[in-house]
């Protein structure tokens, strides 16, 4: 079936530093990936839709340019928190639609500490 | 907003079935019903989705009523690495942009 690699799983940085987390479709092509967040005993909050090479949507809320996406090819879509602050903590978690189906898969989630 | 409301938890004994409904009275004719669950710090799972007519899986089954206005999924079998939160989200299976609106879903725990 369709897999969704999201590395890293667990990262844990420093106030202020940056940290780029990665949205790979293993065996199928994605135009379309979802960024979620999800805060401690919430459900998921969409932060942005990226389509492939071109800009990414962001929620109402979410600063563009504090979580910058890059969604240069139809496996790859990264999410990079920039100067991060300790309220940043949360499991970030992406989401990629199949080009030819309707079907969609989630990443394992990764959980950012910011310290 | 999510279109749905679930009980905010629900408790089974396993080897039991687990029977988990979901109220989408809102639901457009072109809304599938979907059904994810989450295992706890781990990414969305996905188990079945539905339009109109019963649909069976190795997972779950699910059971959406005539007039399309509430669901029920029912895992036959319920076992402990089934505790989880199970999320039942509607929306338009070609819409190639739509995200999916998580509500807060159901906690579900399998007790021995």
């Amino acid at each position: 079936g369709a897999v969704v690699s999201q590395h890293p799983s667990r990262v844990i940085c420093k106030s202020g530093t940056s940290v780029k987390i990665e949205c790979r479709s293993l065996d199928f092509q994605a135009t379309t990936m979802f960024w979620y967040r999800q805060f401690p005993k919430q459900s998921l909050m969409l932060m942005a839709t990226s389509n492939e090479g071109s800009k990414a949507t962001y929620e109402q809320g979410v600063e563009k340019d504090k979580f910058l996406i890059n969604h240069a090819s139809l496996t790859l879509s990264t999410l990079t928190v920039t100067s991060a602050h300790p309220e940043d903590s949360s499991f970030y978690i992406c989401s990629a639609r199949h080009r030819n189906s309707y079907g969609y898969t989630f990443g394992s989630g990764t959980r950012l500490t910011v310290v | 907003d999510a279109k749905t409301t679930q009980p905010p938890s629900m408790d089974c004994a396993e080897g039991r079935a687990a029977n988990l409904p979901c109220n989408h009275s809102t639901i457009s004719g072109n809304e599938y019903v979907y059904w994810y669950r989450q295992i706890h710090s781990q990414g969305p799972q996905y188990i079945i989705h539905g339009l109109k007519n019963n649909e069976t899986n190795e997972m779950a089954s699910l059971i959406i009523t005539e007039d399309r206005k509430s669901s029920t999924l029912i895992l036959p079998h319920a076992t402990l690495r089934d505790t989880a939160v199970y999320y039942c989200i509607v929306r338009v299976a070609d819409n190639y942009g739509q995200n999916f609106v998580f509500g807060p879903g159901t906690r579900l725990s399998v007790l021995p």
